[in-house]
């Protein structure tokens, strides 16, 4: 059974870039979640995804944005990076969409912005 | 709203037990989960609690009341291995498998 693989581990970009970042979820899950973490602090939701459609939305800006594709991998993409938006980047696959069915994370992306 | 409310870090000594609470408001209930976080590793899931009592598994149980908004993860026999953070969550209702997690509980535990 292979395990949630995100790329790349680590990432540093200039404010005002655009950065994606890759998940491939774990066999047999075709849910996707993606959440930031900022140090210290728990996870914050940005979006979910099933079956390649947009499941559920956190309070996050437009220019977060996602793809799901039909092998149930996806993309996260930042647009005009601020510097707020340096973070751990999770992303997480789960058996079912919604939130009651348990996560299994990558090891995540650092994200630094300068 | 919606909130969560767990301490920010608790102190342990190996061989002992230790409690991490965790507190919750929620617009609906729809169950609590419990990660445990190793420093620079990704989130593990450790408990999912929908009804109230206590889930026993191995050294670890979570216990849940949902009359009182309140769950506590209970560690036994602690190991050096135990440090991390623990992240109580909940899913919200109706919200698109949106999860909000607590800030965490560093737990250290020394010799």
């Amino acid at each position: 059974e292979t395990g949630v693989t995100q790329s790349p581990t680590h990432l540093i970009k200039t404010r005002g870039q655009q950065v994606t970042l890759r998940c491939s979820s774990q066999s047999g899950h075709n849910t996707v979640s993606w959440y930031q973490q900022a140090l210290g602090q728990g996870p914050q939701f940005i979006f979910q995804y099933y079956r390649e459609e947009e499941n559920g939305r956190g309070n996050f800006p437009p220019r977060f944005s996602g793809l799901q594709f039909p092998n149930y991998s996806s993309e996260l993409n930042v647009n005009a990076l601020e510097l707020d938006d340096s973070a751990l980047y999770l992303c997480a696959s789960s058996l079912r969409r919604g939130g009651n069915s348990p996560l299994h994370f990558g090891n995540g992306t650092r994200l630094t912005v300068t | 709203g919606q909130n969560i409310d767990q301490p920010t870090e608790m102190t342990a000594t190996e061989g002992a037990i230790v409690q991490i609470n965790c507190t919750y408001q929620t617009s609906g209930f729809n169950g609590l989960f419990w990660y445990q976080q190793h420093a620079g590793e990704a989130p593990t899931f450790l408990s999912y609690n929908v009804l109230d009592g206590l889930e026993e598994k191995g050294r670890f149980s979570s216990f849940l009341s949902r009359s009182k908004g309140y769950s506590y993860l209970l560690l036994k026999e602690l190991q050096m291995k135990d440090s991390a953070s623990y992240l109580c969550a909940v899913p919200t209702y109706n919200q698109g498998g949106k999860l909000i997690f607590g800030q965490g509980t560093e737990l250290s535990v020394k010799p």
